[in-house]
């Protein structure tokens, strides 16, 4: 069965410290991995995928298939970073598009 | 450039009523899919409609819940009768390739 684990449901950390928000997942086969953000009042949108290995408002991830994880990393945190962060897989062919999310980490970054 | 929308907002209805969720996806994307997230949970994939086929719906809850997508434009998702445990964020996501965009979500309250 396919899982995603964040384990921090909250994390707290101060503008200009670095932040990593850890994810672990199982999944039989070549996943697709990605990060999902949620700002206040607003909805869900995609902040990186794994294959375009892209950096966004300064956050990376890099696939470890050994450790099977997916951490998320920005050097420097702002407060506007502030939101609520899925991880989130999917299969790579059409019938196995959707998506399975993990619970989440609300990121507060403090003045 | 509208993005994909849900309707409504927010439903409050008492235990054993019926409740229509609509989404209208981004247009010309094949692939609409539903999710939901109740109460202190993750974000679940309930199912997932290519045009107007269900592809996969091995994450509706039971025969309470129905979708259709009519003519593979706009979807609707239908709870009848409705139960407390029901209440959550109900979301809806198009998609054309990889990326899934989603809706603001309807929050259903069923009391």
């Amino acid at each position: 069965a396919q899982r995603v684990t964040q384990p921090e449901k909250l994390l707290s950390v101060f503008k200009g410290a670095p932040v990593e928000l850890k994810c672990n997942y199982s999944y039989s086969g070549s996943p697709e991995l990605f990060w999902y953000v949620q700002y206040s009042r607003q909805r869900l949108q995609l902040l990186l995928r794994h294959i375009s290995r892209e950096s966004i408002k300064g956050f990376t991830a890099d696939l470890n298939k050994g450790e099977t994880s997916f951490h998320l990393k920005k050097p420097f945190a702002q407060e506007e970073d502030s939101a609520m962060y899925y991880c989130a897989l999917s299969g790579l062919s059409g019938s196995a598009r959707q998506l399975t999310f993990g619970s989440g980490t609300q990121l507060t970054v403090l003045p | 450039e509208a993005g994909v929308t849900q309707f409504p907002s927010h439903s409050v209805i008492e235990k054993g009523q019926t409740v229509t969720l609509r989404c209208d996806p981004i247009s010309g994307h094949d692939n609409l899919y539903w999710y939901r997230r109740v109460m202190g949970k993750e974000i679940k994939f309930l199912l997932h409609f290519v045009k107007e086929s269900k592809q996969d719906e091995s994450g509706m809850p039971n025969n309470r819940f129905l979708a259709e997508r009519t003519g593979g434009t706009y979807s609707t998702l239908k709870v009848q009768p409705a139960e407390l445990e029901d209440s959550g964020v109900y979301f809806c996501a198009s998609s054309g390739g990889a990326e899934q965009y989603f809706g603001p979500g309807t929050r259903l309250t069923v009391t």
